[in-house]
């Protein structure tokens, strides 16, 4: 199973430009959410979605959009990057049942606005 | 919700030796806690969770203790590998069934061979 799939891994903006961040799990989940790590920090959370067609606000949202596509997918979209959005990005999804405690997470996307 | 940290952002240790990771929480509403390793260029891998009506648990070579009254949170790790080298960090979920995790700073272990 590949689990979490983020894509692009790095991406390099200029300050203005758009881009939009792509997470797919395969593992029938239906939570998913968005998280950025900065340096000596520890991850915050963008956006979370509980379930399909459903999306709510975490602690830093500002700057930030997303779309559940389907089950699947969970994209995360910047309108008008700032340098201040440099980070690394990571998408997770959880379960349920056995595993609905557990998160499982990408291997992260690093951003860079310039 | 509230921040949750950790005591310390290094830890060097010997191989073959224990390791015990510290962590302290401000918020006494938080029932349930969770221990995660992130190792470089990796997301983070979930390790052992614990709820609040429990002080202690165990894992395959690693403990979980919880002392709500001092609001800490510890991980035990024994007989540290190279392997064991990484970031952890601790988090509390703040979003009841929503499950939304507050991480702190995290511990960067370091095992010397």
């Amino acid at each position: 199973n590949a689990g979490v799939t983020q894509t692009p891994k790095f991406q390099v903006l200029k300050t203005g430009q758009s881009m939009t961040l792509q997470c797919a799990q395969d593992m029938n989940h239906n939570s998913m959410y968005w998280y950025r790590q900065d340096p000596g920090m520890g991850l915050r959370l963008i956006y979370y979605s509980a379930s399909e067609g459903t999306t709510d606000k975490g602690e830093v949202p500002n700057g930030y959009n997303v779309s559940r596509l389907n089950k699947r997918e969970f994209s995360l979209r910047l309108e008008s990057a700032a340098p201040s959005q440099t980070s690394v990005y990571f998408c997770a999804s959880r379960g349920f049942g056995a595993g609905a405690n557990v998160l499982t997470f990408g291997a992260g996307s690093r951003l860079t606005v310039l | 919700g509230e921040s949750v940290g950790l005591h310390l952002p290094t830890l060097s240790v010997q191989e073959g030796d224990n390791s015990i990771i510290n962590c302290a929480y401000s918020n006494s509403a938080s029932d349930y806690f969770i221990w995660y390793k992130q190792e470089s260029g990796k997301g983070p891998q979930f390790i052992i969770d614990i709820r609040s009506n429990m002080d202690k648990r165990q894992g395959q070579r690693v403990t979980v203790l919880l002392n709500k009254t001092v609001k800490h949170l510890s991980l035990q790790i024994a007989a540290t590998q190279p392997g064991d080298s990484a970031v952890y960090f601790c988090a509390e979920n703040y979003g009841g069934n929503d499950y939304k995790l507050s991480f702190g700073a995290g511990t960067t272990v370091t095992v010397r061979a």
